[in-house]
């Protein structure tokens, strides 16, 4: 299974917004409403932050945000805060030969 | 409180086998999909397994068909991944999984709390 691709990094200053891309195949994230995205901080647990592209888990702020185009998924960090700066996966659903395939992951720095 | 608790891990030589296992506590974990991830020293997230609810028999990446294998005992709770013919690249901090409910795939709302595999000689 090939990994979703992501950019390996990104930033932006407090306040700002910072916007991730995930990018797969007909076959996975353009095929299926079942992309989430985690986040990450250094030597911790990946945490849900969105699920089936666009839904948040209870206690997820609503600066974060999810939305799909075809076959490419998107995180939006907006209100950028310290505490945001973390790695950031996707993960997509990809049916019976691939059924689930995180992305490669994008280090966010908040400058 | 609910929770993974995961064990098992440790140093194992190439070629061989490890069984890890994950528990949880407040919760049943009849009720839920449990999936395996993995991490590298410094890498990203690997999907390994998927562990059906109805007993159905579980999916595996390809990277690890074959030699994993996942399963479950509902009266202890728990959850296991038996590893065999490991290798290097097999070293990484394994992590469990449960999957949300209500949530049509891929939405793990609740992780163990990791475990490392070391495999070397």
């Amino acid at each position: 299974q090939s990994a979703l691709t992501q950019p390996p990094s990104a930033s932006g200053s407090p306040g700002q917004s910072v916007t991730i891309s995930c990018t797969g195949t007909s076959s996975d994230v353009g095929a299926y409403n079942f992309v989430s995205w985690y986040q990450q901080h250094p030597g911790k647990v990946p945490k849900l932050l969105i699920f089936e592209v666009n839904k948040r888990p209870s206690g997820v702020p609503d600066r974060f945000s999810g939305s799909k185009s075809g076959n490419t998924a998107s995180l939006t960090v907006s209100g950028l805060q310290a505490e945001d700066e973390a790695d950031y996966y996707c993960s997509a659903h990809g049916g019976s030969n691939n059924f689930y395939v995180f992305g490669s992951g994008t280090k966010v720095s908040v400058l | 409180e609910v929770q993974l608790v995961q064990s098992g891990g440790g140093l194992v030589q190439p070629g061989g086998s490890l069984r890890l296992s994950c528990v949880a506590s407040g919760f049943s974990l009849s009720s839920y999909e449990i999936n395996w991830v993995r991490q590298a020293p410094g890498k990203g997230l690997e999907w390994l397994s998927y562990n059906y609810v109805d007993g159905s028999p579980p999916k595996y990446a390809n990277s690890v068909k074959g030699r994993f294998t996942a399963s479950r005992d509902s009266p202890r709770n728990s959850v296991f991944l038996q590893m065999s013919s490991l290798t290097a690249e097999d070293s990484a901090t394994y992590y469990c999984a449960r999957e949300m409910l209500a949530c049509g795939g891929d939405c793990y709302d609740l992780w163990g709390q990791g475990i490392l595999v070391t495999v070397s000689s």
